[in-house]
């Protein structure tokens, strides 16, 4: 099945920086790869996603890039705010076999922006 | 965006006793829910698969007989869990696919239900 690791764990960065996860993923038949943010005692929530016929897309102060050669994707928050404080996950959809429709997650990022 | 709620939020029974938690959207058909368990400082882990009216697809090492599902209709997926051990208290975070183009679909969240079992 599909095996996706994230990086750092945490990260703790100044307001007004930018903050940077980066996920690998094992499966090359993944074609969906969402980010997730979730607060303390919530629900993850869709910040932004991109599909495998895309290599970057933007919105506002986030950005998400793919790279399907190496298999990795990122996530660039650029001008962090106290409010981008949160848990970030990334996570890739199967297209085929078991793994099909489902989404696997990386381990979590603890962003922590510091006033 | 798409809004998916759960109930309760928050539920403390006895060690023996059932459970249910109830998953649905909002405003749009969501033809699959999937529920996941979250332990603390974590990541989701996918528990089953359901699509409307047939049965639930389980992940390994998930008891289908402790974890019952039942998808009803399109909008409202519950999760039963029987028996409850305090092993099994966790947060527990359904989530709903909403088709957004032919073909593509994209996946959303309950704000999750915190078990505990005492």
């Amino acid at each position: 099945g599909e095996n996706v690791e994230q990086h750092p764990s945490t990260l703790s960065v100044q307001e007004g920086d930018s903050a940077v996860i980066k996920c690998t993923y094992s499966d090359s038949a993944s074609n969906y790869f969402p980010w997730y943010k979730q607060e303390l005692g919530k629900g993850p929530q869709l910040i932004i996603d991109i599909r495998s016929n895309v290599g970057e897309k933007k919105d506002q102060r986030i950005a998400v890039t793919l790279n399907k050669t190496a298999k990795h994707f990122s996530l660039h928050i650029t001008e962090t705010q106290p409010e981008d404080s949160a848990v970030y996950f990334c996570a890739a959809r199967g297209s085929g076999g078991t793994s099909y429709g489902k989404l696997t997650f990386g381990q979590g990022t603890i962003l922590t922006v510091h006033p | 965006g798409a809004v998916v709620s759960q109930h309760p939020s928050r539920v403390i029974c006895k060690s023996g006793t059932s459970v249910k938690i109830e998953c649905r959207s909002l405003d749009f058909q969501a033809t699959t829910m999937f529920w996941y368990r979250q332990f603390p400082k974590q990541s989701l882990m996918l528990m089953a698969t359901s699509n409307e009216g047939s049965k639930a697809t389980y992940e390994q090492g998930v008891e289908k007989d402790k974890f019952l599902i039942n998808h009803a209709s399109l909008t409202l997926s519950t999760l039963t869990v029987t028996s409850a051990h305090p092993e099994d208290s966790s947060f527990y975070i359904c989530s709903a696919s909403q088709i957004v183009l032919k073909g593509k679909y994209e996946q959303y969240f309950g704000p999750g239900t915190r078990l505990t079992v005492t």
